[in-house]
This record gives structure tokens, C-alpha cells and sequence, in this order.
């Protein structure tokens, strides 16, 4: 079992460019947690999912930022015409069922806006 | 509100030497709380939770209501332990973590 798989690991883009940030969770795992790392701050939630449904997104910024976790596939964290604050770790965990917080994490895609 | 906060961003001790990284919540409810480590290019990886009651890698963490603390004690540090650690925080019913900022352990040798 390979874990949480996030990919790519480092992304760099340009002001104004989309991001798209994937995570594929630990097999057996139906539940995905996303996560916002900023410079110099602890990991700030953004967005819970289960399959085909969004069941959280109170940490989720209104406008731009958009998150999936389709019946196949891997969940997609999407960021449209992104800003150089956006520059942050983002970090995707699973979970089997509810877990209340004793997820399995990714590794992190590390996001640099330009 | 729920909130964590881990006063110290950085901590240096001996090996050896007791370490106890501190903790405190703001939660009106019941919470759970965690500590989560991640180790220099490691992921972040669940230490303890306060649940389990257990001792992990020699480290223990006791949930005090009063004081609305849950700091994480080892009474001797070794080099291994050199890591960032994060309190975390899950209010009743959800799912969602609220982290601290963290603290880098340092153990010198």
C-alpha cells in the first residue's frame, strides 16, 4: 500500500494560471481531507469529501478554489487564476470512514505562484 | 471558537533531558485531541491521540480539562526525536482538524 499519493510534488505557475493539485487516497479509503500550509502557520483545513460528494467546505476561500473526488479517480484541488498568495504547502489525507482526525497524510504538493 | 496554540515555535534540549512541548485549546465542547510529528522530509504522521491513552516512542500526552491542556512529555529525549510536532484539535461530531502552529524540536547531542 502506497499511502496517500499527491502529485506533483513542487508546481510553479504564473500569476493568472490555474493550479490543479491531485490526491489519491490510501486504498481502501473513501473519505479526503485537504489542507493549506502557509509560510510560518500550522495546517489550516479547507475542504472534506467523500466520493461524488463535497460533505465540508467551511475552510474552502469563496471564489477561485474548487475540490472533487469523483467515483474514479484521484481528488482534484483546483485553484483558477491564481495569486502569488496562494504560494503554500498543500497537503491532501484519507481516511477508511469517519475518522475524526486520525487521518493518513500525503506528502504535499508545494504550490509557487510567480 | 476552536483554536490551538503551541507557545513555543522552537524548543532545544540535551539528550537525555526531559522534553514536554506544550499545548493549550480553546473548545467549549468535548474534544479530541492529537499530536501529529513529522520527521525532516517525512509526511506528517499521527504520534498519539488523547483517546488511546497510549505511550508512543516514549512520549505520553494527558488531556487536562482544567487547564485546557494536552501537552506532549518524554522524560528522555534522543536525537531521534528531532522533528516538527503539531497539536491538533477535532470538535465533537467533526471531522476537521484545527492545527497549532507547531514546534521544532531540536535534541542536541
Amino acid at each position: 500500500n502506497a499511502g496517500v499519493m499527491q502529485n506533483p510534488r513542487h508546481l510553479v505557475r504564473r500569476r493568472g494560471q490555474e493550479a490543479r493539485l491531485r490526491c489519491s487516497p490510501m486504498k481502501g479509503h473513501s473519505h479526503v481531507y485537504w489542507y493549506r500550509q502557509l509560510p510560518e502557520e500550522g495546517l489550516k483545513f479547507m475542504v472534506y469529501l467523500q466520493k461524488e460528494n463535497i460533505i465540508d467546505e467551511s475552510g474552502m476561500p469563496k471564489e477561485r478554489f474548487s475540490a472533487e473526488f469523483p467515483k474514479e479517480g484521484p481528488s482534484i484541488l483546483r485553484i483558477q487564476q491564481v495569486v502569488r498568495g496562494d504560494s503554500a504547502a498543500y497537503f491532501c489525507a484519507s481516511s477508511p470512514g469517519q475518522a475524526r482526525g486520525g487521518y493518513t497524510f500525503g506528502s504535499g504538493t508545494r504550490l509557487t505562484v510567480v | 471558537a476552536q483554536r490551538v496554540t503551541q507557545p513555543e515555535k522552537l524548543l532545544s534540549v540535551f539528550k537525555g533531558a526531559p522534553v514536554e512541548l506544550k499545548c493549550n485549546y480553546s473548545y467549549s465542547g468535548s474534544p479530541e485531541l492529537f499530536w501529529y510529528v513529522q520527521y525532516s522530509r517525512q509526511r506528517l504522521q499521527l504520534l498519539l491521540r488523547h483517546i488511546s491513552r497510549e505511550s508512543i516512542k516514549g512520549f505520553t500526552a494527558d488531556l487536562n480539562k482544567g487547564e485546557t491542556s494536552f501537552h506532549l512529555k518524554k522524560p528522555f529525549a534522543q536525537e531521534e526525536d528531532s522533528a516538527m510536532y503539531y497539536c491538533a484539535l477535532s470538535g465533537q461530531g467533526a471531522q476537521k482538524l484545527v492545527f497549532g502552529q507547531g514546534t521544532r524540536l531540536t535534541i542536541n547531542p
